[in-house]
C-alpha cells in the first residue's frame, strides 16, 4: 500500500517549457487535489477533482491545467513555466475528508 | 471564500513546556478542522481533526479546541519534546456530500530547545 505517490521528485526547468506532474493513489479516495508551497505561504490549492470525472479551479490556478484520467491519477500540467511557479508541489487525495488528506511526498520545481 | 489565519508564525518553548497555536477561520459554515505537522523537506500528516460538533478532542499529548461562536481553534501541544520541532498548519472546510476542499493557515514554525 504505497499510498500516493509524486513523480517526478526534483525538477529544473527553462522558463516556456512545459511539463507534467504525475500523481496516482492507491487508497480509493473519491477526491484528489494539487497544492503549491511556498515559504511563508503555506499550502495553496491549485485544482481539485472532487470525484472522478471533475475538475474544479482552487485559489491559485492560473498558469496550470488537470487532468483526473481515472479515480487513481490526477495530473497537473505547467503549459508554458514561468519563474513564478518554482515551488514544492503536493498532491494529496481524501475520502471526502473523513479522515483528512493523504499526502505525496512532494515536487520541488525550479524554473530558470 | 474561507479564509484561514494563524499564530504565531514561530514558537520557541523549552523542552518540557506547552506550546498552543491558534487559529481563526472565516466561513461560518466550516465545520471540520484539521491539523498537519510538516517535518523538514517531509510532507505534512494529519496529526488530529475536529468537527464542529464537538468542542474539544484529545490524543495523549495534543488536543485540539473549538470555539464555533467566536470561530477559532486552537492545538495544544503538552510536555514538548525535539521531535515536536516542525512546521503546524491548521486548516478549515466544509464536507459535503460531494467535496471537502480545505484551506489551510500559513503554518506556525515550532522550535522545541532541548
Amino acid at each position: 500500500n504505497a499510498g500516493v505517490t509524486q513523480t517526478p521528485k526534483f525538477q529544473v526547468l527553462k522558463t516556456g517549457q512545459s511539463m507534467t506532474l504525475q500523481c496516482a493513489q492507491d487508497m480509493n479516495h473519491n477526491s484528489m487535489y494539487w497544492y503549491r508551497q511556498d515559504p511563508g505561504m503555506g499550502l495553496r490549492l491549485i485544482y481539485y477533482s472532487a470525484s472522478e470525472g471533475t475538475t474544479d479551479k482552487g485559489e491559485v490556478p492560473n498558469g496550470y491545467n488537470v487532468s483526473r484520467l481515472n479515480k487513481r491519477e490526477f495530473s497537473l500540467r505547467l503549459e508554458s513555466a514561468a519563474p513564478s511557479q518554482t515551488s514544492v508541489y503536493f498532491c494529496a487525495s481524501s475520502d471526502r475528508g473523513l479522515y483528512g488528506y493523504t499526502f505525496g511526498s512532494g515536487t520541488r520545481l525550479t524554473v530558470v | 471564500g474561507e479564509n484561514v489565519e494563524q499564530h504565531p508564525s514561530t514558537l520557541s518553548v523549552q523542552e518540557g513546556d506547552s506550546a498552543v497555536i491558534k487559529c481563526t477561520y472565516s466561513d461560518s459554515a466550516s465545520n471540520y478542522f484539521p491539523w498537519y505537522k510538516q517535518e523538514l523537506g517531509k510532507r505534512p500528516q494529519l496529526i488530529i481533526d475536529i468537527r464542529s460538533n464537538v468542542g474539544e478532542k484529545k490524543d495523549q499529548r495534543i488536543a485540539v479546541t473549538l470555539n464555533k461562536t467566536a470561530k477559532h481553534f486552537s492545538l495544544h501541544i503538552t510536555e514538548t519534546q525535539p521531535e515536536d520541532s516542525a512546521v503546524y498548519f491548521c486548516a478549515a472546510s466544509k464536507v459535503k456530500t460531494s467535496y471537502d476542499k480545505v484551506i489551510f493557515g500559513p503554518g506556525t514554525s515550532l522550535s522545541v530547545i532541548p
